[in-house]
């Protein structure tokens, strides 16, 4: 099946840094989604992306859709404590089917 | 609050134990999901169900057997357990199958097998 490659696996940051995380695939999708968890709950969409090159931001946080529909990236700018968690990416395989990557564990020093 | 809950949020069973996982949601939707999340391996989709019918079984043993009597509601019965399947257990709803992209997560069970 697929397999997503998400890194880093971790990271460990002051508050008040950018973050910056990947996402890569073997084949050529169409959408990428990144999702965030928080310590004891269920992950929660945070960015939907549909087309290569797509740009798209939901407040301090930004996405894009790789040109060449292989890989995705999730920038975080200028930390706060509650942006801990762990962020994945996603893509939809088949009709039904989201596979999820590694996971980034996203640790933040106040 | 996502609208999609799940009982009890904690687990410990035996191996030998039955026991079931509950996922109820308030959202309307006709399709609902069972994931597995393991520790250091990513979300893995159980179960697929639209409309109280299994739409998709991700190759998954049989000692994990879903039900799904209304599209509100969503059982994982668990029998015959192994250490293994200790995991983070996740419902997700949908307002159909296709719309996996406006999936909605709810809390998980985390269930221990000793």
């Amino acid at each position: 099946g697929q397999q997503l490659n998400q890194s880093p696996q971790s990271m460990f940051i002051q508050e008040g840094e950018d973050v910056s995380m990947n996402c890569t695939s073997s084949s050529i999708f169409n959408t990428w989604l990144w999702y965030k968890q928080d310590p004891g709950e269920g992950p929660v969409l945070l960015i939907a992306l549909y087309k290569a090159g797509e740009l798209t931001s939901n407040g301090r946080l930004t996405a894009q859709f790789g040109i060449t529909r292989k890989d995705s990236f999730l920038n975080i700018s200028a930390s706060i404590p509650s942006d801990v968690g762990i962020y994945f990416c996603a893509l939809i395989q088949g009709a039904q089917k989201l596979v999820f990557g590694q996971g980034t564990r996203l640790t933040i020093n106040p | 609050e996502t609208g999609v809950t799940q009982t009890p949020r904690h687990l410990v069973m035996g191996m030998t134990n039955k026991k079931s996982l509950k996922c109820e949601q308030h959202l309307g939707h006709n399709a609902m999901y069972w994931y597995k999340q393991s520790a250091k391996k990513p979300l893995e989709l159980m179960f697929v169900y639209n409309f109280k019918e299994q739409t998709e079984n991700n190759s998954v043993p049989s000692r994990f057997s879903p039900e799904c009597p209304n599209s509100s509601h969503l059982f994982l019965h668990l029998h015959t357990l192994q250490p293994e399947d200790s995991a983070l257990y996740l419902c997700a709803s949908s307002q159909e199958p296709r719309a996996v992209d406006e999936q909605y997560f709810g809390p998980g069970t985390r269930l221990t097998v000793t």
